[in-house]
């Protein structure tokens, strides 16, 4: 079964750093670029990351640039976030999602997300 | 960058046809793929490319595009097809890589 499983949300203050993981299975991790996607509370889905299956190229929205990166080990089937410097606004659920097929067809699968807050 | 714009919400009949829109200048160079997302659960893509479908999907859904507009149809509306849907493409700009629509809320009467 094809699966994604992500972890390493939490509670974090302002200014703080976390580390989220997504482990894959049931799929040739390193023959497919993925993404992070995240939803805040009652809102709608915001893309903010993506990397090459060989994780020579990376992307990001303007709204965390700088202060997110994402990485993938190939060895492991893992997918990472390093998010830094959080703020208040990058409170979601963050959802890892395998690329369809050559970046242009779209997220056919998603991992069942974890949830970052962002609070004092 | 783009933007992708839906109509907030929409409802249908049981059994009836609806069909969801999606605006947007990079819908003239690239596909959109849209998503399904019931509360409390990861979206699922439905549609993707000019008009196909996961394995899994029933073939209620479809999808179809001219100029800056794509379409979701769904033709006789299940209660199951409650849901928001999202489209989604890559940005014609390039940066941002990607962009989701705003969202649209179907209710099933």
């Amino acid at each position: 079964e094809v699966q994604l499983v992500e972890s390493g949300g939490g509670l974090v203050q302002p200014g703080g750093s976390l580390r989220l993981s997504c482990a894959a299975s049931g799929f040739t991790f390193s023959s497919y670029a993925m993404h992070w996607v995240r939803q805040a509370p009652g809102k709608g889905l915001e893309w903010v990351s993506s990397i090459s299956t060989s994780g020579g190229s990376t992307y990001y929205a303007d709204s965390v640039k700088g202060r997110f990166t994402i990485s993938r080990d190939n060895s492991k089937n893992t997918l990472y976030l390093q998010v830094n410097s959080l703020r208040a606004e990058d409170t979601a659920v963050y959802y890892c999602a395998k690329d369809l097929l050559e970046w242009n067809y779209g997220m056919d699968v998603w991992g069942q997300g974890t949830t970052v807050t962002v609070s004092s | 960058s783009s933007e992708l714009t839906q109509d907030p919400a929409v409802s249908v009949a049981l059994g009836q046809t609806v069909r969801i829109t999606c605006q947007g200048d990079s819908l003239r160079s690239y596909y959109a793929s849209w998503y399904q997302q019931k509360p409390g659960q990861a979206p699922v893509l439905v549609i993707y490319g000019k008009d196909d479908r996961p394995s899994g999907i029933p073939d209620r859904f479809s999808g179809s595009s001219s100029g800056n507009t794509a379409s979701l149809t769904i033709t006789g509306a299940q209660a199951e097809d409650e849901a928001d849907y999202y489209c989604h493409s890559r940005d014609i700009s390039g940066n941002p890589l990607y962009v989701f629509g705003t969202g649209t809320k179907v209710t099933v009467l």
